[in-house]
């Protein structure tokens, strides 16, 4: 079983919709989970980070934390066509410099 | 302010040569770390190196594959006698403090190796 699953997609929705991106994961020592964003071509660009369970909101993205279930999400409302792109999920056991395993992404395209 | 770095964007080399990646740190960065992104993969941890040091190389390859940060100049991930599944991206991303953070690494662009 992978340390961290994430379905690759791909995803497409029209604008305006409100996207869903979902990753599991087995380790347990997991603490700090990130969604990362990597448009084509382009080095991944950190979108959201929680520590733990629970949620975080900034602007129309929301992240979810549910250490019970070993299941994270990141939620996107009002889908732009701009956020097409590639949305990695990372998690780590300890915060700060510390190696990262990644989802394999999911790839998002949000039609005008 | 300066984004981290990498050069060559795009590395072309036949079986058995040598490939050398180089990243520059955002500045007042002083953690580096390597990874590597295969086709249809997601990003794998290669190694971790502080100035003069390499502090977790759990996730290289344990032939043909060697990274460095010296004290002056950028690291260098340097893949010896190439093969065809060397084919990949490779990112650098750097931080600058070690501890209980955000855990943010910035990255850069990637440098993209084709293996003839």
């Amino acid at each position: 079983q992978k340390e961290v699953e994430q379905d690759p997609g791909p995803l497409s929705v029209p604008e305006g919709a409100i996207v869903s991106l979902n990753c599991t994961y087995s380790n347990s020592a997991f603490q700090y989970f990130m969604w990362y964003r990597q448009y084509s071509r382009k080095g991944p660009e950190l979108l959201m980070y929680t520590y733990s369970s629970g949620n975080k909101e900034d602007g129309r993205f929301t992240a979810q934390v549910d250490k019970s279930s070993k299941y994270i999400s990141l939620f996107i409302r009002d889908s732009q066509p701009s956020d097409s792109a590639t949305y990695l999920c990372a998690m780590s056991a300890r915060g700060g410099s510390e190696k990262l395993v990644f989802g394999k992404g999911t790839k998002l395209t949000v039609n005008p | 302010n300066a984004g981290v770095m990498q050069n060559p964007r795009h590395l072309v080399r036949r079986r058995g040569q040598e490939a050398r990646l180089r990243c520059s740190p955002m500045k007042g960065h002083s953690h580096v770390y390597w990874y590597r992104q295969l086709p249809e993969e997601g990003l794998k941890f290669m190694v971790y190196l502080q100035k003069e040091n390499i502090i977790d190389e759990s996730g290289m390859p344990k032939e043909r594959f060697s990274a460095e940060f010296p004290k002056e100049g950028p690291s260098i991930l340097r893949i010896q006698q190439v093969v065809r599944g060397d084919s990949a991206a490779y990112f650098c991303a750097s931080s600058p403090w070690q501890g209980e953070g955000t855990g943010e690494l910035f990255f850069g662009e990637g440098s993209r190796l084709t293996v003839l």
